[in-house]
């Protein structure tokens, strides 16, 4: 059974650009959520996607976005970055309710200059 | 809000001895789950265990037990036989519950560095 997996590994980019990072959970699971990790704020929730729907949103602007497709991958977007979101972006799969098991992907490293 | 709070900055243990690595946590909701990762330097968060509120005995899973203190709201995890490869930063984390019905949201501790040492 394959596990949760993240794309790209590593993104360099610049500030002002936008992002795309991808997400496929393990099949079956219906929910993948994003966290954003930091050495200064540790690990942070951006938002949750289940069946096509986000179901919840953490703290962030509106640059951050995502959306989910019918066989549950999904993408996450930052727009006109900036350098502190240079961070870990992680994505945790899960089968959507509200118990049981939650697995990460490998993480997507992006680093703004 | 619930919250997960890890005191211990960082551990030293030898290989083959047992550890046990600290997680409190604070919530009013009768219905929750507990969670350990693991993160090696590579950055991969690895699923260690699960344990739901209403579970009735420790998860245990390997040489991965969670010592779940429902009263005392602690969820420590105990890794027994050391290795090497345990060196790495450890999450505790708690499933935020909803009155909605089904969220997947965790909530992290700040984590602790466990070092094994040979």
């Amino acid at each position: 059974k394959a596990g949760v997996t993240q794309t790209p590994r590593y993104l360099i980019k610049t500030r002002g650009q936008q992002v795309t990072l991808s997400c496929s959970p393990i099949s079956g699971h219906r929910s993948v959520s994003w966290y954003q990790q930091t050495p200064g704020q540790g690990l942070q929730f951006l938002f949750e996607y289940f069946s096509e729907t986000q179901r919840n949103k953490g703290n962030f602007p509106g640059r951050f976005s995502g959306r989910q497709f019918s066989n549950s991958r999904s993408e996450m977007n930052v727009s006109t970055l900036e350098l502190g979101d240079s961070a870990l972006y992680l994505c945790a799969s899960s089968l959507g309710q509200g118990s049981g098991e939650a697995f990460f992907g490998q993480g997507t490293r992006l680093t703004v200059v | 809000a619930q919250k997960i709070t890890q005191t211990q900055p960082g551990m030293f243990v030898q290989e083959k001895e047992a550890v046990t690595l600290d997680c409190t946590y604070d919530t009013s909701d009768p219905s929750y789950g507990l969670f350990w990762y693991k993160q090696p330097s590579s950055g991969e968060m690895i699923f260690l265990i699960y344990q739901g509120s209403y579970d009735q005995q420790n998860a245990t899973e390997g040489r991965y037990s969670l010592n779940f203190q429902k009263a005392r709201k602690s969820a420590n995890l105990v890794i027994s036989a050391s290795q090497l490869g345990d060196s790495a930063m450890y999450f505790c984390a708690m499933r935020e519950p909803t009155t909605q019905g089904g969220s997947e949201k965790l909530v992290f501790g700040k984590g602790m560095k466990l070092t094994v040492n040979p």
